[in-house]
């Protein structure tokens, strides 16, 4: 599976959107991009994925570049409750396992 | 609604005794996994069964072991816990058809502490 590169943290405001950068350069063109998230003491949770066209669900929108190298998730009105570690995994979509990165750990402030 | 249950949230131990943690679903999923996650660290995968057939991590030591009686249970046991055993055991679940059996399911974790 492709190496990701996340920032360490972030900060964002309450109530604005959170821009969350995902660097995958070396991504294949077989391997699609998933985001999870970590609330403290919680176990992760999926957000959404995608393989090169834009997502969006109920949670967030996933914004991946043409050239498929990188990828932003976007949560579009942050509350408190987003403050948790945002993991960036690329990933054949017929493996079964996930490789965790380091994440990016949001800070939503009020 | 709880999906993928961990019993118990908090477990502690003594240096040496075994001691086991419990996972259960009710997705009816194929998949089940095993992470250890140390603190400030991400999750680590252990190993994870694909129905029954059990699949090991290159990198998991011989002192963790599992088990999957039925679908719906899988085992974590620890034979001789170290201090560096201490940590937070996540338990996860996925399905095998399409693209959805990549989306994992996880319990809210057991937080094991070695004395």
């Amino acid at each position: 599976d492709a190496k990701t590169t996340q920032p360490p943290s972030m900060d964002c405001a309450e109530g604005r959107a959170a821009n969350l950068p995902c660097n995958h350069s070396t991504i294949s063109g077989n391997e699609y991009v998933y985001w999870y998230r970590q609330i403290h003491s919680q176990g992760p949770q999926y957000i959404i994925h995608g393989l090169k066209n834009n997502e969006t669900n109920e949670m967030a929108s996933l914004i991946i570049t043409e050239d498929r190298k990188s990828s932003t998730l976007i949560l579009p009105h942050a509350t408190l409750r987003d403050t948790a570690v945002y993991y960036c995994i690329v990933r054949v979509a017929q493996r079964t396992v996930l490789t965790f990165g380091g994440g990016t750990r949001l800070m939503v402030k009020p | 609604d709880a999906m993928v249950i961990q019993n118990p949230r908090y477990q502690v131990t003594q240096f040496g005794k075994p001691v086991t943690l419990s996972c259960s679903q009710t997705l009816n999923h194929n998949v089940m996994y095993w992470y250890q996650q140390k603190s400030s660290q991400a999750p680590k995968l252990l190993f994870h069964y694909y129905d029954k057939d059990f699949n090991n991590e290159a990198d998991t030591p011989d002192n963790f072991q599992s088990r999957r009686p039925n679908t719906s249970f899988c085992f974590l046991d620890i034979r001789s816990p170290g201090l560096g055993d201490a940590a937070m055991y996540l338990c996860a679940t996925s399905g095998a058809g399409g693209l959805t059996k990549n989306i994992q399911y996880f319990g809210a974790g057991t937080r094991l502490s070695v004395l």
